[in-house]
């Protein structure tokens, strides 16, 4: 169990650039998760997945995001033109169903 | 909607001092009920979370926390803080026992030794 990593761990960008993240849940975890946190906040939840197929998404999702979990394993997070209000921690987090969450030390975007 | 009311943005306490940090949700069903710390780089770990069944929880690192359902309070403690437990604390309420969580904003601890 090596435990939930992401990648980068920081990502610097201009306004109006597009971001990729990426997440490696811990293996044989049906569960995805994307949680989105600003400064002086508490975690906000953005999408999850269970196995491939994308179960929810949040209102805080825009048309600018997109997540993919192809073949069940691995999840990227996409940002299309960001904006500076973009700019926060992005955390991953996998469990099996039902039980507890392991999240990742997150990506921290910043956007200029 | 549900929702976390964390009062206490900051708490200060002196090592070997007792620990009570408060969390008020309101939630319209019997809540999922969590308390996940987080430090500095780190991920947030759960230290603990509640159900169904016994209102007292206990939870890793010697915290407990009880659910009182009058109050719609699930405040954590610990009888004596430890330097080691100085960082940012979340109190968190899931629906349906899935992990789509609804967090508060965060209880920072500081421990003067």
């Amino acid at each position: 169990d090596t435990g939930v990593s992401q990648d980068p761990r920081h990502k610097i960008t201009k306004r109006g650039q597009n971001v990729t993240f990426r997440c490696d849940p811990i293996s044989e975890h049906n569960r995805l998760y994307w949680y989105r946190q600003t400064l002086g906040q508490g975690p906000e939840f953005l999408t999850y997945f269970q196995n491939e197929a994308q179960l929810e998404k949040s209102r805080l999702l825009s048309d600018r995001f997109s997540a993919e979990r192809p073949k069940g394993s691995f999840s990227t997070l996409e940002i299309q033109r960001t904006e500076q209000g973009d700019s926060a921690m992005y955390l991953c987090a996998s469990s099996y169903v039902g039980e507890k969450l392991f999240f990742g030390s997150g990506t921290q975007l910043s956007v200029l | 909607a549900q929702s976390v009311t964390q009062p206490d943005i900051h708490i200060t306490v002196s090592e070997g001092a007792s620990l009570e940090l408060r969390c008020n949700y309101s939630y319209g069903a019997t809540p999922y009920l969590f308390w996940y710390v987080q430090s500095p780089g780190q991920g947030l770990q759960l230290l603990l979370k509640y159900f169904s069944g016994d209102t007292l929880v206990q939870g890793i690192k010697g915290f407990e926390a009880e659910f009182k359902r009058s109050q719609s309070s699930f405040n954590l403690r610990k009888p004596s803080v430890h330097w080691s437990d100085a960082a940012e604390y979340f109190c968190a309420v899931g629906a349906g026992g899935g992990n789509k969580l609804t967090f508060g904003t965060g209880t920072q601890l500081k421990v003067e030794l």
